[in-house]
């Protein structure tokens, strides 16, 4: 079956530091990685997504790496900012809509 | 114009009770989606709809039911509601290999 897994589950950084959230799946056919935001009381949102013929893409302060051989990939966030404190799923494609356990990030002042 | 829509934001009910939850997308997404977030933020899914076809259906007691009227909707119905039938409910569409768009959930109560 599915296995999707985060790690760590929770973790705490002060203001400025980087944080790196990994997950890793077992279905090696899956060629599409997003990963998304769930900040408090909101909906879960798509923040960045890579897919299986690169890996690493960047959007400003966040990034995502990939490794399809080790079957991980992981979310960077550089220069956190308290409005970085939320929850993070990965969800990678084709393990038939499962998303990973969660990530609570909280950016500490 | 929001991408997609869910009624009731909030609903508090009674044990035993039968209710719905709307869904509506105006994406032109092929598949809608039904997520359950319990207090423990996991995020399981519980149908998935592709063109009025289910495509999935995870081991879902049969009290829920999703109901499909055309693309652009995706309902779920539950009948006789218990108290763990308590979660954030979150409907979603996507497009093949792309990111979801997720309602805004729906807060099921069940006293």
């Amino acid at each position: 079956g599915e296995n999707v897994e985060q790690h760590p589950s929770t973790l705490s950084v002060q203001e400025g530091d980087s944080a790196v959230i990994k997950c890793t799946y077992s279905d090696s056919a899956s060629n599409y990685f997003p990963w998304y935001k769930q900040e408090l009381g909101k909906r879960p949102q798509l923040i960045i997504d890579i897919r299986s013929n690169v890996g690493e893409k960047k959007d400003q302060r966040i990034a995502v790496t990939l490794n399809k051989t080790a079957k991980h990939f992981s979310l960077h966030i550089t220069e956190t900012q308290p409005e970085d404190s939320a929850v993070y799923f990965c969800a990678p494609y084709g393990q038939n809509f499962v998303f990973g356990p969660g990530t609570r990030l909280s950016v500490l002042p | 114009d929001t991408a997609v829509s869910q009624t009731p934001k909030y609903l508090v009910t009674q044990m035993g009770n039968d209710k719905s939850i709307k869904c509506e997308q105006n994406l032109g997404h092929d598949t809608m989606y039904w997520y359950k977030q319990d207090s423990k933020k996991f995020l399981k899914i519980m149908f998935s709809y592709n063109n009025k076809e289910l495509i999935i259906n995870e081991t879902v007691p049969n009290r829920f039911s999703p109901k499909s009227p055309d693309k652009a909707h995706l309902n779920l119905h539950i009948n006789s509601l218990e108290l763990g039938d308590s979660a954030v409910y979150f409907c979603a569409s996507g497009q093949g290999d792309y990111g979801y768009t997720f309602g805004s959930g729906t807060r099921l109560t069940v006293v």
